[in-house]
């Protein structure tokens, strides 16, 4: 059975850093590409961004909202995805989530699998 | 970036009703579309993939359909669990986009 289990979120003030976890089992992680959304109270979700498996050298892709802020990364030894979220803004309140897609190719983009989701709160 | 335009954002009605929701894009998408059911404090549960394939273990009242740019999700014969947001998701190109999302609530 595949399990995503978000940890790491909480109260941070302004321009805080944070760092999140996944942790994925049930399925051979390294060659999944792994995805972060996240949903701020009350509103829509939205895409956060990207890292494609150890055959696509784990590149990476971001939305503009998070670029050059927030960085994602794994580590495939220890089935953990992670969100790095440095110069946090208060517009960054949000219940984070991790996901994966069923397979690389945009026809199998879509996502069967999430975790549970993870509140972070920026705040002063 | 591709927009998605769901409508209506809020929807009304009775169990035993059948609800159409329509999802629009900005751009041609083929059918790169997926639809998504959300209820309060839990993660989207996948319901439609490739814009028309039922996911495995979604009950068969709920169906796809469109491609390009105009997207419909139909729920025949609402059931009380029924009752929750949805939203259709763009995997066509990054970023990937969402639906603003269609609240559907019992009359």
């Amino acid at each position: 059975e595949v399990q995503l289990v978000e940890s790491g979120g909480g109260l941070v003030q302004p321009g805080g850093s944070l760092r999140l976890s996944c942790a994925a089992s049930g399925f051979t992680f390294s060659d999944h590409y792994m995805d972060w959304f996240r949903q701020a109270p009350g509103k829509g979700l939205e895409w956060l961004g990207r890292i494609r498996d150890r055959g696509s050298a784990h590149t990476t892709e971001y939305a503009a909202s998070v670029k050059g802020r927030f960085t994602i990364s794994r580590d495939d030894s220890r089935n953990s995805l992670y969100l790095q979220m440095n110069s946090l803004k208060t517009e960054d309140t949000a219940v984070y989530y991790c996901a994966r897609p069923h397979d690389a190719s945009w026809t199998g983009a879509y996502f069967q699998y999430w975790g549970q989701g993870t509140l972070v709160t920026v705040s002063s | 970036d591709i927009q998605l335009t769901q409508s209506p954002s809020f929807l009304s009605a009775s169990v035993g009703d059948s609800v159409t929701i329509t999802c629009r894009a900005s751009q041609d998408i083929s059918s790169n579309l997926a639809w998504y059911q959300q209820k309060s404090g839990k993660p989207p549960n996948l319901l439609i993939y490739g814009a028309s394939t039922l996911q495995s273990g979604v009950p068969s009242r709920f169906s796809g359909s469109g491609s390009g740019t105009e997207f419909t999700l139909t729920i025949s014969s609402l059931q009380p669990e029924d009752f929750a947001t949805y939203y259709c998701q763009q995997l066509k190109s990054y970023p990937l986009t969402f639906g603003q999302g269609t609240r559907l609530e019992i009359k």
